[in-house]
């Protein structure tokens, strides 16, 4: 979707490696979110941010850490990768807390943990 | 008690026949609603959205919804299959009386179009 790139767009990984995962946007929308995909369970929120260096936990927050150092990167980290964490994660920006307008969804990034 | 609930996984139609995916959720207050749908291999896009204002809500692709408040529900429907709406469906409400200040998204509907 045109302002917000996620990258890489595909991943595989080793059980116990670091992973980050970034979420770039040139709207300059104040709010960002992560969420991962899985079937049967839509899309659940792992961590949101709010402004630089204001970021809180979602559902599914347990193994991720997040950072936002500036407006428009939104890092998601896995200090350990393990299989649950297989998933497909999209990254998400609304100009205000998206009860407005909803979110624009970046093109998702498939990670494998093997 | 699951916030969101999209009562069918799947829903299967033929080209050119109604479609109702059914969306309930739960809320102590009037959220807002959306619709989102995702063809495979792709990104979400918004279909529609209800903020308060008219309870019938026309969207994208010929797409609308109701906001009932006295049933909690917010249904889609479109007229019409068309072979293009075959996708997954996501229901999505504000729930900021969670504390959290995000969307709370739907288990999801599979459409299937038929022809």
């Amino acid at each position: 979707d045109a302002g917000i790139t996620q990258s890489p767009r595909h991943k595989v990984t080793e059980t116990g490696t670091p992973v980050t995962l970034r979420c770039h946007q040139t709207e300059n929308h104040r709010y960002m979110y992560w969420y991962r995909q899985d079937p049967g369970h839509g899309l659940r929120l792992i961590h949101y941010s709010y402004g630089v260096k204001d970021t809180d936990k979602g559902e599914v927050s347990d193994g991720y850490s997040v950072s936002r150092s500036k407006t428009e990167d939104f890092l998601l980290t896995l200090e350990s990768a393990t299989s649950s964490q297989t998933s497909v994660y999209f990254c998400a920006i609304s100009e205000g807390t998206g009860t407005v307008d909803g979110y624009t969804f970046g093109s998702g990034t498939r990670l494998t943990v093997v | 008690a699951q916030s969101v609930t999209q009562l069918d996984s799947h829903v299967s139609v033929s080209e050119g026949t109604p479609v109702l995916l059914r969306c309930n959720y739960s809320s102590s207050y009037s959220p807002s609603l959306f619709w989102y749908v995702q063809h495979p291999n792709k990104g979400l896009q918004l279909l529609l959205k209800y903020t308060s204002a008219a309870t019938l809500v026309k969207g994208i692709n010929g797409f609308e919804a109701e906001f009932k408040k006295s049933e909690t529900s917010f249904h889609l429907t479109k007229p019409s299959a068309h072979m293009s709406d075959a996708a997954e469906y996501f229901c999505v409400v504000s729930l900021f009386d969670t504390g959290r200040r995000a969307l709370t998204f739907g288990s999801g509907t599979r459409l299937q179009v038929q022809p």
